[in-house]
């Protein structure tokens, strides 16, 4: 079934750092890929999609490329902040439409020091 | 901006006892979730709910559960008889395209 791998955390950084969370993903099809981000004590927020090959979703200053020959979904930063410090999950579907499920990666802890 | 809410935010209970976990979706959805996320593991897909029916469930989602939208704003998960394992944090989404998920409710079975 439809699977996703996520860089095992926990991340500690710096401010102002680079960031990068890799993704990979096994799936029949073309799925549409996600990052969820949670932040302590709250629920899971979308943070960035993409829906097919080659898009690249973008938010907050994260970028994230749906590279089609890798099966990746790499989560980028160039300068992160304290505030970026959360739990951030890569997921995906079977479609965006209607009604679908998400497969969730493990989530990778990051933790940004001043 | 709408959100998703859910009640209670934290539940403790005695193992074999029933526990009904709330959420309120956003008014317009028609796409109703639970996920749930046991500490330290993966966020796993347990129902999806249209129409009011279930159009899927996963293996975990087994004769013990069961959901219901008992009126037009909530969306409830039932747990019949809890077990030790079903300890997590469940999580309510709904969506038209994007799901947006509540702050979830931490089940904690005793």
């Amino acid at each position: 079934g439809d699977s996703v791998t996520q860089m095992e955390g926990p991340v500690t950084l710096s401010e102002e750092a680079f960031l990068t969370i890799n993704c990979t993903y096994t799936a029949t099809g073309y799925p549409s890929l996600f990052w969820y981000v949670q932040y302590p004590g709250e629920g899971l927020q979308l943070l960035l999609k993409a829906t097919k090959a080659d898009d690249k979703g973008s938010n907050k200053g994260f970028e994230a490329t749906y590279r089609k020959e890798t099966t990746s979904f790499h989560l980028e930063k160039g300068s992160v902040q304290v505030s970026d410090s959360a739990v951030y999950f890569c997921a995906l579907s079977e479609g965006l439409l209607g009604d679908y499920k998400l497969s969730f990666g493990a989530g990778t802890t990051v933790t940004v020091r001043a | 901006e709408p959100e998703v809410t859910q009640t209670p935010s934290h539940q403790v209970t005695q193992m074999g006892q029933e526990v009904i976990l709330r959420c309120v979706p956003i008014s317009n959805h028609l796409y109703f979730y639970w996920y749930r996320q046991i500490l330290g593991q993966k966020v796993e897909f347990l129902v999806s709910f249209y129409n009011n029916e279930i159009s899927e469930k996963s293996e975990i989602f087994d004769d013990q559960f069961s959901v219901e939208r008992p009126d037009g704003s909530n969306f409830t998960l039932k747990i019949r008889s809890t077990k030790l394992e079903d300890s997590a944090m469940y999580f309510c989404a709904s969506s038209e395209e994007v799901q947006y998920f509540g702050p979830g409710t931490r089940l904690t079975v005793l």
